[in-house]
């Protein structure tokens, strides 16, 4: 159980066009989903908490006008790169809660976005 | 607030030997913590997690980590390593409006 996906994978985009990121709980309500943004060799850094039917809660220092995150349901939440730029390259990891167990969270396998 | 720190970014140890990745934390209330492992472009898989009740915890793939309190620690260890084990692991305390903060993640590498 407990199980994230992320659509897709991987991407390559050109610069200034726009990109959209899925992440479903696929067995699961996810009350909140969150954001987070890995470098190589680095930690994961969050984005954004998004609660469903809520406007999402960036963190300090992430454009909100250029990563927009939507929390439509209770099992999907998108993140859409707006005019992507070679500096967006990054892999994107999505997570998500199920409200049962305090704070746990389980990961989406993550998608890679390459910027060209 | 909280925070994690994780000694050694870096740990290589042999096949068949003990895994030891450290991790101390800073939390101004009883911690929930958690250890996770990434593989290669994958995303993050818990390991085992401690909240509340026995101070040692079991994981999964042969884990355990042990909440030491006065040591403000919560170490992962493996009595012996195996060449699937070769990852990076991630320590993590629970922060506030229920996030998680990291730590800067340990390779471990895995000696033939």
């Amino acid at each position: 159980g407990a199980v994230v996906s992320q659509h897709p994978s991987w991407v390559i985009c050109k610069s200034g066009t726009s990109v959209k990121i899925e992440c479903r709980s696929l067995d699961f309500q996810a009350t909140t989903m969150f954001w987070y943004r890995q470098f190589p060799k680095q930690s994961l850094m969050l984005m954004a908490t998004s609660n469903e039917g809520s406007k999402a809660t960036y963190e300090q220092g992430v454009e909100k006008d250029k990563f927009l995150i939507n929390h439509a349901s209770l099992t999907l939440s998108t993140l859409t790169v707006t005019s992507a730029h070679p500096e967006d390259s990054s892999f994107y990891i999505c997570s998500a809660r199920d409200g049962r167990t305090p704070y746990e969270q389980y990961f989406g396998p993550g998608t890679r976005l390459t910027v060209t | 607030a909280q925070s994690v720190t994780q000694l050694g970014s870096h740990v290589s140890v042999s096949e068949g030997a003990l895994v030891l990745l450290r991790c101390n934390y800073s939390s101004s209330v009883p911690p929930y913590l958690f250890w996770y492992v990434q593989y290669p472009n994958q995303g993050l898989q818990l390991l085992l997690k401690y909240t509340t009740g026995a101070t040692l915890v079991k994981g999964i793939n042969g884990f355990e980590a042990e909440f030491k309190k006065s040591e403000t620690s919560f170490p992962l260890t493996k009595p012996s390593a195996h060449m699937s084990d070769a990852a990076e692991y991630f320590c993590a305390v629970a922060g506030g409006a229920q996030k998680l903060v990291f730590g800067q993640g340990t390779r471990l590498t895995i000696n033939p």
